[in-house]
C-alpha cells in the first residue's frame, strides 16, 4: 500500500495564475481533506471532500476549490494565486465513519512569486 | 469555529526526562484529539489520540490526559529519546468525522543526549 500519494511534489507558480494539486488516498479510504501548512505553523483545515462532495470547509476564500472523482482522489484549485498563498499543503485521507486516524500525504510544497 | 491553542512554542529537555505539551480549545462540541508528530520535511504522523468520553489513555512511553470541564488536554512523554526531537502538534475535531482537523501552532521538541 502505498499511503496517500501527492503530486507534484514541488511547484513555483507566478502571482495572479492557477494551479491544481491532486491526491490519491490510502486503498480503502473514501475521505479525503485538504490542509495548508505555512512555514512553522500548523496545518489549517480547508475542505473535506467525501462521496464526491464538498462536506465541510474551514476559514479559506472561494479562490479555493476542490474535486473528488469516483475512485477517491481528489484536486485541489487555487484561483488567483496570491505570494500569501505560498506553503505546504497537505492531502489526508480516512475511513468512513468517525474517529478514524487521518493519514497524511508527504505534500505539495508551493511557491508563488 | 474551533480554535487550539497549544503552548509551549519549544522546548529542550534531557535524554530520559518527562516533556508535556499543553494544549487548550474553545469549541465544547470538539469530541475527538490527536496528537501528531512531525519530522523535518516529513509527513504528520498520528502518535495518540483520545475521544471526548475518555479522560486518559496512554501507549507506552506517550500518554494524553483530557480535561473536558477545563477545554484542555495534553501530551506527556517519558523517558524521552533523541529520536523523539521533532514538531508535536495537537488537534482538535468537532465532529464525526476525524478528517476535518484543527491543528494548534505546534511544539519544537528538542531531546539533547
Amino acid at each position: 500500500d502505498a499511503g496517500v500519494t501527492q503530486s507534484p511534489t514541488h511547484l513555483i507558480k507566478t502571482r495572479g495564475q492557477q494551479v491544481t494539486l491532486r491526491c490519491s488516498p490510502k486503498s480503502g479510504h473514501d475521505t479525503v481533506s485538504w490542509y495548508q501548512q505555512a512555514l512553522g505553523q500548523g496545518p489549517q483545515f480547508i475542505f473535506q471532500y467525501y462521496e464526491e462532495e464538498e462536506r465541510q470547509r474551514g476559514n479559506f476564500p472561494d479562490r479555493f476549490s476542490g474535486h473528488q472523482f469516483p475512485n477517491y482522489s481528489s484536486e485541489l484549485n487555487v484561483n488567483a494565486l496570491l505570494l500569501g498563498d505560498s506553503a505546504l499543503y497537505l492531502c489526508a485521507s480516512s475511513l468512513p465513519g468517525g474517529y478514524t486516524e487521518a493519514f497524511f500525504g508527504q505534500g505539495t510544497r508551493l511557491t508563488v512569486v | 469555529g474551533e480554535n487550539v491553542e497549544q503552548h509551549p512554542s519549544t522546548l529542550s529537555v534531557q535524554e530520559g526526562d518527562s516533556a508535556v505539551i499543553k494544549c487548550t480549545y474553545s469549541d465544547s462540541a470538539s469530541n475527538y484529539f490527536p496528537w501528531y508528530k512531525q519530522e523535518l520535511g516529513k509527513r504528520p504522523q498520528l502518535i495518540i489520540d483520545i475521544r471526548s468520553n475518555v479522560g486518559e489513555k496512554k501507549d507506552q512511553r506517550i500518554a494524553v490526559t483530557l480535561n473536558k470541564t477545563a477545554k484542555h488536554f495534553s501530551l506527556h512523554i517519558t523517558e524521552t529519546q533523541p529520536e523523539d526531537s521533532a514538531v508535536y502538534f495537537c488537534a482538535a475535531s468537532n465532529q464525526a468525522g476525524a478528517n476535518n482537523l484543527f491543528f494548534g501552532t505546534g511544539t519544537r521538541l528538542t531531546v539533547i543526549p
